[in-house]
């Protein structure tokens, strides 16, 4: 089965940039969506088919995907983006969605 | 603007069946143009896809749920549901639903807000 893999944790200083990766096979050659989601909070879409960003998202939230990791980036890092993180593809090989396990951001 | 909701037993004793709703507004949910999912959340723990359906009741399903798992669609009350026989204190989660868009590779644009789900006796 296709698995997604995150790093727990990622640290970053407010106004600096964060890059979360998620590695997987040949994700380059799928669609990936990341979810922000906050304590108590339903997860929210920021990038969807790699790099596109919903309507109301920031600019400051963008995404890459070649060969087998994709990269979220979240640029002018702000106390608000502290929050998990998850990507998620759909696998075409057996028909399900996949999450990756997630990545607490921090803002120190 | 469309909106889910999940409504059901907030408290399931174990190996009964786990019964929840998502009612769809503001939209169809007979859209040719999504999929409609359930996912959870442990505490603690992260996002597992449980399954979605389509509004012609085609489904997926999570291989290590399915022999659980029914997910159905009413399309007279814009309604999907989600049924997981056999619970134990392991299934005690976060459920949500979301709108998954097709064209997108089944990203969940909207979700519903959650509803919690703790399986004891």
């Amino acid at each position: 089965s296709y698995v997604l893999t995150q790093p727990p944790s990622v640290s970053v200083a407010p106004g600096k940039t964060a890059r979360i990766t998620c590695g997987g096979n040949n994700i380059g050659s799928k669609s990936v969506h990341w979810y922000q989601q906050k304590p108590g909070q339903a997860p929210v879409l920021v990038v969807y088919d790699d790099s596109d960003r919903p309507s109301g998202i920031p600019e400051r939230f963008s995404g890459s995907n070649s060969g087998n990791t994709a990269t979220l980036t979240i640029s002018r890092v702000e106390a608000g983006d502290e929050a998990d993180y998850y990507c998620q593809v759909w696998d075409s090989s057996s028909d399900r969605v996949v999450f990756g396990g997630g990545t607490k951001l921090t803002v120190l | 603007q469309l909106q889910l909701q999940e409504s059901g037993p907030g408290l399931v004793k174990p190996s009964e069946t786990l019964s929840l709703t998502c009612t769809v507004s503001g939209g169809s949910i007979s859209s040719s143009s999504y999929y409609w999912g359930w996912i959870r959340q442990p505490p603690g723990k992260g996002l597992e896809w449980i399954g979605s359906i389509y509004y012609s009741g085609s489904t997926y399903y999570n291989p290590s749920l399915k022999s659980r798992v029914t997910i159905s669609v009413d399309t007279s009350k814009n309604q999907f549901s989600l049924k997981l026989s056999s619970v134990t204190a392991a299934d005690t989660a976060v459920y949500y639903c979301a709108r998954q868009d097709k064209a997108y590779y089944y990203g969940m644009d909207v979700w519903g807000q959650g509803t919690t789900v703790t399986v004891s006796s």
